[in-house]
């Protein structure tokens, strides 16, 4: 699987809109990019993961560059309760079950202040 | 849906012991997979089992073992306990049938003595 980078830490103030960014930029053609995030001792949760084309939950955007070596994940309005690790992971597709392992990097501590 | 459940939460042990964690899936999932996190390595995959088989390993020594019943729940055995195995075990499960989002469980806490 490609390797991330991610920013250690980030702060946003609460009701702003928080832009993590992720670095993929050996990622291949039929790799997703998939986001988690962590809350203190918690188990990982799973936010949204798109392939080349923009994606929107209920949680959260994913904006993915055209060139697919990048991406920001987008919590438009943060919360005291978002604070958490943030996991970018990039993960092969479609190789008939013969790659179910997940490599979390060290994430982007997010700490959304009042 | 429930979501994936482990049991127990909490967990001491000493040395030298033996453990079984349990794995829950969430109901149609036929794929559990295992991973242990800690401080200083992070969070690292175990293994992965689909339909009662192991399909897919990580580099952890043979201590490590799990097994897949029927039903899909899954559990994971630790033996001759060593102090560097505390730490959260975490599963996650999925559909199986390709390389689908993981949703994980709350996670066993275990600290070796």
């Amino acid at each position: 699987d490609a390797k991330t980078t991610q920013p250690p830490s980030m702060d946003c103030a609460e009701g702003r809109a928080a832009n993590l960014p992720c670095n993929h930029s050996t990622i291949s053609g039929n790799e997703y990019v998939y986001w988690y995030r962590q809350i203190h001792s918690q188990g990982p949760q799973y936010i949204i993961h798109g392939l080349k084309n923009n994606e929107t939950n209920e949680m959260a955007s994913l904006i993915i560059t055209e060139d697919r070596k990048s991406s920001t994940l987008i919590l438009p309005h943060a919360t005291l309760r978002d604070t958490a690790v943030y996991y970018c992971i990039v993960r092969v597709a479609n190789s008939g079950g013969s790659n179910y392992k997940l490599t979390f990097g060290k994430g982007t501590l997010l700490t959304v202040n009042p | 849906k429930a979501g994936v459940t482990q049991t127990p939460r909490y967990l001491i042990k000493t040395r030298g012991q033996q453990v079984t964690l349990s794995c829950s899936p969430i109901s149609g999932h036929r794929s559990v997979s295992w991973y242990q996190q800690t401080p200083g390595q992070g969070l690292q995959f175990l293994f992965e089992y689909f339909s009662e088989t192991q399909r897919n390993k990580g580099n952890f020594p043979g201590r490590f073992s799990g097994r897949q019943f029927s039903n899909s729940r899954s559990e994971m055995n630790v033996s001759t306990l060593e102090l560097g195995d505390s730490a959260l075990y975490l599963c996650a499960s999925s559909l199986g049938t390709g390389e689908e989002t993981q949703y994980f469980g709350p996670g066993t806490r275990l600290l070796v003595l």
